[in-house]
């Protein structure tokens, strides 16, 4: 099965500012998504990120605000920008579906708290 | 993608078997239906999956009736770590649209 990990695990930030988050799969998948789960909510698929491609956002979610890179077939990383206490959630990236498992696999997660 | 329906909370005792009835009326003939577990401040969690009738592994079950329009995860004798948030989603991978979930919540 695939193992995510996510850098960092936690972070508090300050309104105004930015902040990348890395998401590393321990093998060569096609895409990568990452979501959004908010307090007590269950989770919003923010976008699609393909490698050599831009990535697709879904409605309500935009370039200029989640930033997303997928410079390789193995990590990916979102930008939540000039944050405000509204980006303040738990934010999630995930592989594509394993051809052997078949299953798709979750990252442990990013908790933002911004202030 | 189909949109998933599920009962938002339900309570259960320790040792007992618990059904969780998903309902996704409009899901394609292409779609699985996968159901996640989620604990708190962790990721989801892949419990089963399936396509049609039943499908088994060390963890759960999972009862597809022949329209697929619903399906039920079964939790056999559940244990006060069984308590997290469950998932149903129909779809084909890649792109997963979640649902509320279920709140499941076992008591001793």
């Amino acid at each position: 099965s695939a193992v995510i990990s996510q850098k960092p695990s936690r972070d508090i930030c300050q309104r105004g500012t930015s902040l990348t988050i890395q998401c590393q799969v321990d093998s060569q998948v096609t895409m990568m998504f990452w979501y959004r789960q908010q307090p007590g909510q269950s989770l919003t698929l923010i976008a699609t990120a393909n490698q050599g491609s831009e990535a697709t956002y879904e409605s309500g979610f935009v370039i200029d605000k989640f930033p997303i890179s997928r410079p390789n077939l193995t990590f990916s990383t979102l930008t939540v920008s000039n944050m405000s206490p509204e980006d303040s959630s738990i934010y999630l990236c995930s592989s594509d579906r394993d051809p052997v498992t078949d299953t798709q696999y979750f990252g442990p997660g990013t908790r933002l708290t911004v202030l | 993608l189909a949109k998933t329906t599920q009962p938002i909370s339900m309570d259960s005792y320790e040792g007992q078997e618990v059904n969780i009835t998903c309902s996704h009326n409009n899901i394609a003939t292409n779609d699985y239906i996968t159901w996640y577990q989620q604990f708190p401040s962790q990721g989801p969690r892949f419990i089963i999956q399936g396509y049609k009738t039943k499908v088994t592994n060390e963890v759960a079950s999972l009862f597809i009736p022949a329209d697929r329009k619903s399906s039920t995860l079964s939790l056999p004798r559940v244990s006060l770590s069984d308590t997290a948030v469950y998932y149903c989603l129909a779809g084909e991978g890649g792109k997963l649209i979640f649902g509320q979930g279920t709140e499941l919540s076992v008591k001793p």
